[in-house]
Formats: C-alpha cells, structure tokens, sequence
C-alpha cells in the first residue's frame, strides 16, 4: 500500500515562529502537494512538486515556502507563522504522466497558531 | 480552467436510505473525475474514478457515480447508507495537461439511526 506519513499529527506554534511541516511518501512518486483544508472552502493548494528541486505556486502560496531535496520528502514552511495559518494541512502525492493517476494524501496535520 | 461545484454542502440521511450527493464540473478539454471520502481526523482517501468507458463507475462501499457528459455531472450515490457512512466527500477533477486536480469544496454526509 502506499504510505504518505506527516511527521506531526499536531502542533501548536506561537505567533512569528517559523514552522516546518514535513512529508515523507514511499511509492517513488514524482508529484508531491501541500493542500490547506478550512471548514467550507474545500481544499486549498499551496505549492506542489514535479520532480526533485522543482516547485510550482498553487492558489494560495503567501506566507508559505516549499523545499524537496530527495524525492520522497516535500517541506511545507511557514517562515513567520501568523494566526490565519491556523488549520488542518495536508499533503499528498502522485505518480506523474496522466491525469487519471489516484491522489494518496496523509493523515493531515492539524497547526494551531497562537 | 477547472472547476468543480458540489451542490450540496450538508446531507442528512437516516440509516438505510439512499443518498445521492451532487457534483458538476467544468472543463475546457476532456477529464478525469474522482470522489475522495474523509473520514473524521482523517486524510482523505479514494472512493471511485472514471477515467474512460462505462460512465457508471463502482468503487469502494458500495457507492457509485455516473459520468454525465452532456450535463457535466458526475454524482455519487449509494442505495442503502450506514452509520459508518458518516464522512466529508470530495468531489474531484483533472486532466492530462497539469498535474494537480481541482477539488470540490466538501460534502458533508451525516447518517443517523
């Protein structure tokens, strides 16, 4: 089966501290997302990955950065956290090619900023 | 550009009733569709996908949804629902030409005794 694991299920930062999210697949998938999930707005995309050192901006990039130095692992920064951030993250990956391929998502990390 | 509409941002359904919980969507080239269902402190998981052929698809749990091309549509349903049906569902598109989909923004299906 496949395995996406956020390294925290929950966690509680103060204002202006910097963040780090942390998502770990094991199906050798070359896409990797971050997605923000707010009480009626669905899921929103933050950044994703097609490949190693490669990142794209989704629709709500502001205030978040990415990194992905190895293929299985994709980052999810908040460089100065703020209370807005507060919500449920959560990250996902695919292998690459069509666009049928299924979407494994983590358990999600519930942030709360204070 | 995508986009996906789910009709109904709540359902209330008493056990053992059928349930249909809408999705329509819009593209300008042709799509895959997905439902995803999350259950509570959950990430989300695949139900079912149409990718090509018979629009009626069965996935997991006994649902089903039916690709309605001209009306672009694609809803869930299932015949008889359980306690254990109780679950956010997202409905989903993409296409062969980015790599990420578009999500709907949630359903929420309650099921009571």
């Amino acid at each position: 089966d496949v395995k996406v694991t956020q390294s925290s299920r929950y966690l509680v930062k103060r204002t202006g501290e910097k963040v780090f999210l942390e998502c770990v697949q094991d199906m050798d998938h070359e896409n990797m997302f971050w997605y923000r999930q707010d009480p009626g707005l669905g899921l929103r995309l933050i950044y994703f990955s097609y490949d190693v050192k490669m990142k794209e901006k989704g629709d709500i990039p502001e205030g978040y950065s990415v990194s992905r130095e190895k293929k299985e692992r994709f980052s999810l920064i908040l460089e100065s956290a703020s209370t807005n951030q507060t919500s449920m993250y959560l990250c996902a990956s695919k292998y690459q090619g069509l666009g049928g391929n299924t979407i494994y998502f983590g358990e999600g990390s519930w942030l709360t900023v204070v | 550009a995508q986009s996906v509409t789910q009709l109904d941002s709540q359902v209330p359904v008493f056990e053992e009733a059928p349930v249909e919980l809408r999705c329509n969507y819009s593209s300008s080239v042709s799509v895959y569709l997905f439902w995803y269902v999350q259950y509570p402190n959950q990430g989300l998981q695949l139900l079912l996908k149409y990718l090509s052929g018979s629009t009626l698809v069965k996935g997991i749990n006994g649902f089903e949804a039916e690709f309605n091309k001209s009306q672009t549509s694609f809803h869930l349903r299932k015949p008889s629902v359980h306690i254990s049906d109780t679950a956010e569902y997202f409905c989903a598109v993409s296409d062969d030409r980015e790599g990420k989909s578009t999500f709907g923004d949630g359903t929420t299906l309650t099921v009571k005794p």
